[in-house]
C-alpha cells in the first residue's frame, strides 16, 4: 500500500524567503505523486504531479518539487514566498497496482499550513 | 475551463433533517469521489465510484449516509437524518480513473452546518 507523510503541520516563512514543505512517501512500486494547494474556503487545486517523466517537476505559481527515490521524498519548494502563497498544502500518492496502473484513488498526507509574514 | 461543480455551496439545517448534496463531475471523467473535511479529522474519503458503480464506501456511516450516481453527470450524497457532528465541508472530486495517473479535480465544496 502507498502512503505519504508530511513533516510539519505548520510552516511559517517571511515574504521573499524560501518555501520548503516536506513530504516522504512509502510505496513498493514506482509512485505517482502530487501536491495540492487549498486556499481558504476553496477546494483542493492540483499544484503539480510526478509521473516518472522527470524527477524535477514544475507546477503553477512558481512551485516545484523534486522526486528523490533514494530519500523517498517529494519535497515542495518555491524560491521566494509571496503573501498569496498562504494556504494549506497536501501531498498525495496514487494507489497503484504492481504493474503501475493507477486505480484512480489518492492517499493524502495530513496537510501543512503555510503562513507567510510580511 | 472544465470544472467540478457542487450544489449547494452552503447549507444550514436542523438536526434530524435530510440533506442532499449534488456534484457534477468533469465531462469525460469516470471516477467520482466524496470527501469530508473537518478541523479535527482533516480530509476523509467517504466513497468513490468508477463508471457510476460504487467501489468503496467504507468511509461512510452506513446508517445515515448514502451516495449514488443516477447518471454520468450527477453524483449525490445524502444524509438522513443529519446530526450536528456531520457539520463539515464536503468535497466532490472527479478523475480519469484507470486512464490517468490518479490525479483528481476538486469542486468548491458544500459547507454543511447542522444545528
Amino acid at each position: 500500500a502507498q502512503s505519504v507523510t508530511q513533516l510539519g503541520s505548520h510552516v511559517s516563512v517571511s515574504e521573499g524567503a524560501l518555501v520548503l514543505l516536506r513530504c516522504n512517501y512509502s510505496s513498493s512500486v514506482p509512485p505517482y505523486l502530487f501536491w495540492y494547494v487549498q486556499y481558504p474556503n476553496q477546494g483542493l487545486q492540483l499544484l503539480l504531479k510526478y509521473t516518472s517523466a522527470a524527477t524535477l517537476v514544475k507546477g503553477i505559481n512558481g512551485f516545484e518539487a523534486e522526486f528523490k527515490k533514494s530519500e523517498t521524498s517529494f519535497h515542495l519548494t518555491k524560491p521566494s514566498a509571496h503573501m498569496s502563497d498562504a494556504a494549506e498544502y497536501f501531498c498525495a500518492v496514487s494507489v497503484v497496482n504492481a504493474g503501475g496502473t493507477s486505480y484512480g484513488k489518492l492517499t493524502f498526507g495530513q496537510g501543512t499550513i503555510l503562513t507567510v509574514h510580511p | 475551463d472544465a470544472r467540478v461543480t457542487q450544489t449547494p455551496r452552503d447549507k444550514v439545517t436542523e438536526m434530524g433533517q435530510e440533506v442532499t448534496m449534488r456534484c457534477q463531475p468533469i465531462l469525460g471523467h469516470n471516477t467520482v469521489f466524496w470527501y469530508r473535511q473537518t478541523m479535527m479529522q482533516g480530509l476523509e474519503l467517504l466513497a468513490y465510484f468508477r463508471n457510476r458503480a460504487p467501489l468503496d464506501d467504507s468511509g461512510m456511516p452506513k446508517d445515515r449516509f448514502s451516495a449514488e450516481m443516477p447518471d454520468a453527470t450527477l453524483a449525490t450524497l445524502k444524509i438522513q437524518p443529519s446530526e450536528p457532528r456531520d457539520s463539515a465541508v464536503y468535497f466532490c472530486a472527479s478523475g480519469r480513473g484507470l486512464a490517468g495517473y490518479g490525479e483528481q479535480f476538486f469542486g468548491p465544496g458544500t459547507r454543511l452546518t447542522v444545528l
